[in-house]
């Protein structure tokens, strides 16, 4: 059974980068039918998601948070990271990572991580 | 950018049939899933490629996608699937609709 782990500091200062991974398990993290993504939602809010990583390195990210975003992957250890640059409350969220299965365009994600709450403050 | 629009709230009483509604300019040309999410969970995928069940999701539930919406549809509705639902698809990037909260009462 595939299972994403993320892990990661739960709390960040303003201005400063939120950095987290996922790391996978039960399951191989370089099939080339799968992507790997991250997905954040606000408290008391929707789904947002951030962007993906195919494991040789392709990236491709939402418009607004591209210019702050980057994810990067270790296929050695089965992990994936993200890295979001100058925080701000509105960046306090649950983070999710998660798999996407990928036809002639990215589809769905099919398994997730169990989230991990980010708050930014000071 | 591509926008997916979902009423806020829906309601619907134990064993009847509940409808929630995602739509899309030509929403029929992209493929669509839907996600349940329980308070405290991660969401679980429920319906795949507009119409397709993932292993483990009861039967109650189904999918269909034509013209500008795509409908989530989930019979004979019991208690443990309120929730709220998601629907997504692709247009350039991954795009996720407002989410229905779906109680059953």
């Amino acid at each position: 059974q595939l299972q994403l782990q993320e892990s990661g500091p739960g709390l960040v200062k303003p201005s400063e980068t939120l950095s987290l991974t996922c790391t996978v398990s039960g399951g191989s993290i370089t099939i080339g039918s799968y992507h790997w993504g991250w997905i954040r939602q606000p408290p008391g809010k929707g789904l947002e998601w951030i962007g993906t990583i195919y494991y040789s390195g392709s990236t491709y990210y939402t418009p607004s948070l591209k210019s702050r975003v980057s994810i990067s992957v270790d296929t050695s250890k089965k992990q994936f990271s993200l890295k979001l640059s100058s925080v701000t409350a509105a960046d306090t969220a649950v983070y999710y990572c998660a798999r996407q299965i990928v036809g002639t365009t990215p589809l769905y994600f099919d398994y997730w991580g169990q989230g991990t709450l980010v708050t930014v403050s000071s | 950018s591509y926008e997916l629009t979902q009423p806020p709230s829906a309601s619907v009483s134990p064993g009847q049939t509940a409808s929630i509604t995602c739509s899309g300019d030509k929403l029929e040309d992209k493929y669509v899933c839907w996600y349940q999410q329980k308070p405290g969970q991660s969401p679980v995928l429920v319906i795949y490629q507009d119409s397709r069940r993932p292993s483990g999701i009861p039967e109650r539930f189904s999918g269909s996608n034509s013209g500008n919406t795509a409908t989530l549809t989930i019979s004979g509705t019991q208690a443990m699937d309120e929730a709220d639902y998601y629907c997504q698809a692709w247009d350039s990037t991954v795009v996720f609709g407002g989410g229905t909260k779906l109680t059953v009462l």
